[in-house]
């Protein structure tokens, strides 16, 4: 399977507990992207990285979240003193940017998930 | 601030029927519009416009985009259960976060 995966696909923590995820983007893929989905909403946008560049950051990420991309392949995204709140779906997605106008620049592919449940 | 509208947020429609989904959008330096089907997993991409009036079609399902009056519709025909997902429209602006702004989805039930 050459699609995005994502690792967990389900986490539940206490409240006040650090927790990791890690994505693996498709492997000629440069740009990753970090999305939260709650129910009924659709994604909203976190962060993305282009190679391990982390470009820019939503005012939804708090210092407790921080991602890296050290090396420009997989990505880890971290929540510190994980609260209640923070239960959600965390998507993965990733995209190759070619040129500025590239028509595949734009289609991000979605991994599975990690579903988070803050207890 | 980016924004996406979609309606209706749900419909039931019998297997067979013709379905249209609607997506409006505010942006700044708009690039393209997408639209993306969730079943009980990740979204998976069905359609990217970039250019007004020109319909994009894969099989029963086909979206054209309205870059004057800022909308696009999504039409489903001759519907099957297997169609019943949240159907998201996202776009893509280039301005300010570079990610994908989402609206709230289209449920869409088809019962037999």
């Amino acid at each position: 399977d050459t699609g995005v995966s994502q690792d967990p696909r389900h986490k539940i923590t206490k409240r006040g507990q650090n927790v990791t995820f890690r994505c693996d983007p498709i492997s000629e893929h440069n740009r990753l992207y970090w999305y939260r989905q709650t129910l009924g909403q659709g994604p909203e946008f976190l962060t993305y990285f282009q190679n391990e560049a982390q470009l820019e950051k939503s005012r939804l990420l708090s210092d407790r979240f921080s991602a890296e991309r050290p090396k420009g392949s997989f990505s880890t995204l971290e929540i510190q003193r994980t609260e209640q709140g923070d239960s959600a779906m965390y998507l993965c997605a990733s995209s190759s940017l070619t040129t500025p106008l590239a028509r595949s620049s734009y289609e991000q592919y979605f991994g599975p998930g990690t579903r988070l449940t803050v207890t | 601030e980016d924004k996406v509208v979609q309606s209706p947020l749900s419909l039931v429609v019998h297997e067979g029927d013709t379905v249209t989904l609607n997506c409006s959008y505010e942006v700044t330096n708009f690039r393209s519009l997408l639209w993306y089907k969730q079943e009980k997993k990740a979204p998976t991409f069905l359609f990217m416009l970039t250019s007004s009036g020109i319909e994009k079609k894969s099989g029963r399902l086909s979206s054209i985009l309205d870059k004057k009056e800022l909308f696009s519709i999504l039409n489903i025909t001759a519907t099957q259960t297997g169609d019943s997902a949240v159907y998201l429209c996202a776009v893509y602006s280039g301005g300010g976060a570079d990610g994908l702004t989402f609206g709230k989805g289209t449920h869409l039930i088809i019962q037999p």
